[in-house]
């Protein structure tokens, strides 16, 4: 089955700062990545995916980018706010099987 | 639409005990998941369905853990006897598969379950 490591598990940075989360998979047939946002005490909740034919997405402050080759995927948030502060989850799903295979999570802190 | 509905919200139970958790997906999408959320373990794919049939019920920890879906609107997860391990926030989700929606999952609220 599909394993999906993500990382790094912690990652703290300073207000106006970017930040980037590196995700790998192993099934060569997942052809979707959406990544999630987990605030405290809340929800998991889509924030941006990207599919298998593209190889960069944008929106606002938030990019991914995915190298099908290499097998990896990244998220980036530029001009980060405290706001932005939460666990963001990345997710490969072969839409075949129906189901995402999550990673194991990353706590975002950002230092106003 | 009102997203997914878990209910209850929160349940505090004795060890020993039923505990029945309960989702009603999102109208028209046809899988359904059930997650379970701890500190420990992250968060793990319990059991999925696809049009109200169970397709992977490999993340089930143990015999303890049932899932049913008798309809497309409604779904539960039941756990006897509930044991102390067992405390986690349990998430039901959602996804319309093909089409033009590649598996966008909606979560519900969760269920933070409480066994002492």
């Amino acid at each position: 089955g599909e394993n999906v490591e993500q990382h790094p598990s912690t990652l703290s940075v300073q207000e106006g700062d970017s930040a980037v989360i590196k995700c790998t998979y192993s099934d060569s047939a997942s052809n979707y990545f959406p990544w999630y946002k987990q605030e405290l005490g809340k929800r998991p909740q889509l924030i941006i995916d990207i599919r298998s034919n593209v190889g960069e997405k944008k929106d606002q402050r938030i990019a991914v980018t995915l190298n099908k080759t290499a097998k990896h995927f990244s998220l980036h948030i530029t001009e980060t706010q405290p706001e932005d502060s939460a666990v963001y989850f990345c997710a490969a799903s072969n839409t075949n099987a129906g189901k995402s295979t999550f990673g194991d999570g990353t706590t975002l802190t950002v230092k106003p | 639409d009102a997203g997914v509905i878990q209910s209850p919200r929160h349940e505090v139970t004795e060890m020993g005990q039923e505990v029945t958790l309960r989702c009603k997906p999102i109208s028209g999408h046809d899988y359904l998941f059930w997650y379970r959320q701890t500190m420990m373990r992250g968060l793990e794919l319990l059991i999925y369905f696809n049009n109200n049939v169970p397709i992977d019920d490999s993340g089930m920890p143990e015999d303890r853990f049932s899932a049913k879906m008798p309809n497309a609107s409604f779904s539960t997860l039941k756990i006897q006897p509930s044991e102390p391990r067992d405390s986690a926030v349990y998430f039901c989700a959602s996804s319309l598969h093909g089409g033009r929606v590649w598996e966008t999952q909606y979560f519900g609220p969760g269920t933070r379950l409480l066994v002492l």
